[in-house]
């Protein structure tokens, strides 16, 4: 079983649906983020997450929203799909004891039509 | 805005050569990762060299990392069809005690038979 899993794994909703990507993690660690990754421009942080119950804005935060309901999920909601959200997104973990590597889900392939 | 430009954008290599990927960044760093993405999946970590180091060795990666010019290079020996994917180096920085990863946009390597 992957350490990180991410659900579900494609996606396609219309434009103005609420639509939520699960993320699980079974590696215990404490930081958790979202990326998204679209041709062209690499990783971009949409938000992540130190602990339970905090949150934090990354650099393209604007039409989503997050939750990190324990240690071990954070899901992350567009609240009303737009077409430029179609994108592949990534949810990974990292430990704050060690603070290097993160560990990368498989991805959740998006398209908003 | 991105942290990380990887250069060339795309390389095409025959397997048994060596294949060099670099990577630029803007501003300082506690430390540099270089990850793996095959086509669609999740990334995958490579290596970890830290802002203190000038060379890291991992079987077939030699990774270096020169501050003053804010570069790194990552180089995979005696390359393989398997090799194929694409690399991202991440820049990680801690101001805060969180370490963001930033990541660059990537090379895709094609290694071919």
């Amino acid at each position: 079983d992957a350490d990180v899993t991410q659900t579900p794994r494609n996606r396609i909703t219309k434009t103005g649906k609420r639509i939520m990507l699960e993320c699980s993690q079974t590696k215990g660690h404490d930081r958790m983020y979202w990326y998204r990754q679209d041709p062209g421009l690499g990783l971009r942080l949409i938000y992540y997450s130190f602990d339970v119950k905090d949150i934090n804005k990354g650099e393209i935060s604007d039409g989503y929203s997050v939750s990190r309901q324990a240690q071990a999920k954070f899901s992350l909601s567009l609240e009303s799909a737009i077409p430029n959200q179609t994108a592949l997104y990534f949810c990974a973990t990292s430990d704050s004891s060690t603070n290097t590597e993160a560990f990368f889900g498989q991805g959740t392939r998006l398209t908003v039509v | 805005s991105q942290q990380g430009e990887e250069d060339p954008q795309a390389l095409s290599i025959q397997e048994g050569e060596n294949a060099t990927m670099n990577c630029s960044y803007k501003t300082s760093i506690n430390n540099l990762q270089w990850y793996r993405q095959n086509s669609g999946r999740g990334l995958v970590h490579l290596i970890l060299i830290r802002s203190n180091e000038r060379e890291k060795h991992s079987g077939r990666l030699r990774v270096t990392l020169d501050t003053s010019k804010k570069s790194s290079s990552l180089l995979i020996t005696a390359s393989r069809a398997a090799d194929t994917a694409s690399y991202f180096c991440a820049t990680g920085s801690s101001n805060t005690g969180f370490q963001k990863l930033v990541f660059g946009t990537g090379t895709r390597l094609l290694v071919s038979p």
